[in-house]
């Protein structure tokens, strides 16, 4: 099914240790993002992308490396994870100033110990 | 920071109700959108409207936006167990990247 495919679902690592979680779409969408969701804090916005080779910080990027190397994929890279990591991660894609609005990923659990 | 403001932040009505939410933002938009999120999973696109529009439909969906005063509405008719979620407004700036800001969302609940 076309869609926005997103793993791993669930994580779990330790504090320190580093992880890339895999974004990819096959809906030929030039725009990509991530963003976190934390209880209580709505989405934050961490990288975007608007073409491959184009990326820029969002509102929480500390912490977090990403590349558009192609335009279907967007992984998103934890450097050193920590405690306040913790969170479920969500990849978006959409055309470019479309009028059918973003399509997300089923989201990534992860958990830092 | 967060554009969008939610209000409620929590209703709970009977199945055939009417639910309405509200969103306020603050800078100049290019479009505002709503995204349904059931319990444990991914966000849904549910309806856009641009900043030239006043109103809009889909099914039983209202959306209305003010740009004066920074607001939008979404109205569910004739509710549903199964509209048991959480909204959220998000908007897309006038200029610059096509970045959508959340706001932290209205909890849905509808009593059967």
């Amino acid at each position: 099914n076309a869609g926005v495919t997103q793993t791993p679902k669930f994580q779990v690592l330790k504090t320190g240790q580093s992880m890339t979680l895999q974004c990819a779409q096959d809906m030929n969408h030039e725009y990509m993002s991530w963003y976190r969701q934390d209880p209580g804090m709505g989405l934050r916005l961490i990288h975007y992308s608007v073409g491959a080779g184009i990326t820029d910080q969002g509102e929480v990027p500390n912490g977090y490396n990403v590349s558009r190397s192609t335009t279907e994929d967007f992984p998103l890279r934890l450097l050193s994870a920590a405690p306040s990591q913790t969170s479920v991660y969500f990849c978006a894609s959409s055309y470019w100033r479309t009028s059918n609005g973003y399509t997300f990923g089923s989201g990534t659990r992860l958990t830092v110990v | 920071s967060q554009q969008g403001e939610e209000d409620p932040q929590a209703l709970s009505i009977q199945e055939g109700e009417n639910a309405t939410m509200n969103c306020s933002y603050k800078t100049s938009i290019n479009n505002l959108q709503w995204y349904r999120q059931n319990s444990g999973r991914g966000l849904v696109h549910l309806i856009l409207i641009r900043s030239n529009e006043r109103e809009k439909h889909s099914g039983r969906l209202r959306v209305t936006l003010d740009t004066s005063k920074k607001s939008s509405s979404l109205l569910i008719t004739a509710s549903r167990a199964a509209d048991t979620a959480s909204y959220f407004c998000a908007t897309v700036a006038f200029q610059g990247a096509q970045k959508l800001v959340f706001g932290q969302g209205t909890r849905l609940t509808i009593n059967p």
